[in-house]
């Protein structure tokens, strides 16, 4: 059985501050790694992937894989109210065109 | 902008009438795509995959018989919720390509 796991939260963090998201999956055949955002009402957005061990930034993104330990992140710096969100993680093959394992998602709230 | 169309993006219909809901990719072929549910405040269920050409193949608990899915062409599925009923209320997306995309969602009241 292929799970991803998260911390639902709510994760509350100050505005202006690092905000850390974290996740764990159980496949160790998955490559591609991805996170989504999903404001209440929404459909889910792409915010990053990333298919490497190490870091990948993105602007105020940065996703960090570790294929040893299973374990993916996504760290949002300068943290705005707008991105007062559920995070989705989520894992697969190929990009996820043969479809994804997604994580229950993170509810992160920026604290004005 | 938007890689995966849905359309409609909501859409309201009285008990035991049938509704469709089409996905399309945009600029690419999508010889999978995906279908979500997804109700109020609970994570994303995936319902079933759409094949290009073939049968989808539905998710434990999912009526395919309910749920009618046709991808006839690489751009294009549709979903068919089939004599509506008020459980059947929830927000359904799509998703496809690689990285993959959703689509806007469809909210569904049924009333």
């Amino acid at each position: 059985q292929k799970e991803v796991e998260q911390n639902s939260g709510p994760l509350s963090v100050p505005e202006g501050a690092i905000a850390s998201l974290n996740c764990t999956y159980s496949d160790r055949g998955s490559q591609s790694f991805f996170w989504y955002r999903q404001y209440s009402g929404k459909s889910p957005e792409l915010i990053m992937f990333i298919y490497s061990n190490g870091d990948k930034e993105d602007g105020r993104f940065t996703a960090q894989l570790n294929k040893a330990s299973q374990y993916v992140s996504l760290l949002i710096r300068d943290s705005q109210p707008s991105d007062s969100a559920t995070y989705l993680c989520a894992a697969g093959l190929r990009g996820g065109a043969d479809g994804l394992t997604f994580g229950k998602g993170t509810h992160l709230i920026i604290q004005p | 902008g938007a890689v995966v169309s849905q359309h409609p993006s909501w859409v309201i219909c009285k008990s035991g009438t049938s509704v469709k809901i089409e996905c399309r990719s945009l600029d690419f072929q999508a010889t999978t795509m995906f279908w979500y549910r997804q109700f109020p405040k609970q994570s994303l269920m995936l319902m079933a995959t759409s094949n290009e050409g073939s049968k989808a193949t539905y998710e434990q608990g999912v009526e395919k018989d309910k749920f009618l899915i046709n991808h006839a062409s690489l751009t294009l599925s549709t979903l068919t919720v089939t004599s509506a009923h008020p459980e059947d209320s929830s927000f359904y997306i799509c998703s496809a390509g690689a990285p993959l995309h959703f689509g806007n969602g469809t909210r569904l009241t049924v009333t």
